[in-house]
């Protein structure tokens, strides 16, 4: 079944204990990209890779970091986390090859920092 | 970068009459405008998107309008039902580069059927 895995589904932690989201997809999709959506903000997109060893900045990226070194994986690393980062994470993946097609969302990770 | 702006942010009809959500866009230079449908707990699914080369795009009770001109796009859903309840995003983006910028959301608009 084609889909994208997050993981944790929900975590409570605390400020600054460094915490990973993963993301994985089974699509050998090219494009993948972490977005968080707030009430009244919508979904607003944290950073995003065109391929391996290939990731940008997308418009809130302060406070998060990826690393894209395999197709399938995309974690989410929040290395001193804040209240402020207390929101719904999605992971999403698409193919690109010069037109974009459906992105793929996986769950969601509700998060919430103390 | 580009700016989405979405209305209106909560939209209450009758079951069976048609729904209408609006969309501005601020870069020229985009040409894909996707609608995305998230029911409440779930994730975005996309339920239908236009490039834009074409004026109108139609699925079933859904349509898409660009007026590339006015840099708008609308979303039309057409005897609604209940399991039309949900959050509609829409969003932009150009496809130069292979669109590499990502697409840029509106901020939703909470649509509700009432019986």
């Amino acid at each position: 079944e084609a889909q994208v895995t997050q993981n944790p589904r929900y975590l409570i932690t605390v400020t600054g204990k460094k915490l990973t989201v993963t993301c994985s997809q089974n699509m050998n999709h090219e494009y993948m990209s972490w977005y968080r959506q707030d009430p009244g903000l919508g979904l607003r997109q944290i950073y995003y890779s065109m391929n391996v060893e290939v990731t940008d900045k997308g418009d809130v990226p302060e406070g998060y970091k990826v690393s894209r070194k395999e197709k399938r994986n995309f974690p989410l690393i929040l290395e001193s986390p804040s209240p402020n980062q207390t929101s719904l994470y999605f992971c999403a993946s698409s193919f690109i090859g010069g037109i974009l097609r459906e992105l793929f969302f996986g769950e969601g990770s509700r998060l919430t920092v103390l | 970068g580009e700016n989405v702006e979405q209305h209106p942010s909560t939209l209450s009809v009758q079951e069976g009459d048609s729904a209408v959500i609006k969309c501005t866009y601020s870069d020229s230079a985009s040409n894909y405008f996707p609608w995305y449908k998230q029911e409440l707990g779930k994730r975005p699914q996309l339920i239908i998107d236009i490039r834009s080369n074409v004026g109108e795009k139609k699925d079933q009770r859904i349509a898409v309008t660009l007026n590339k001109t006015a840099k708008h796009f609308s979303l039309h859903i057409t005897e609604t039902q209940p399991e039309d309840s949900a959050v509609y995003f829409c969003a932009a983006t150009s496809e130069l580069g292979g669109g590499a910028d990502g697409l840029t959301f509106g901020k939703g608009t909470h649509l509700i059927i009432q019986p």
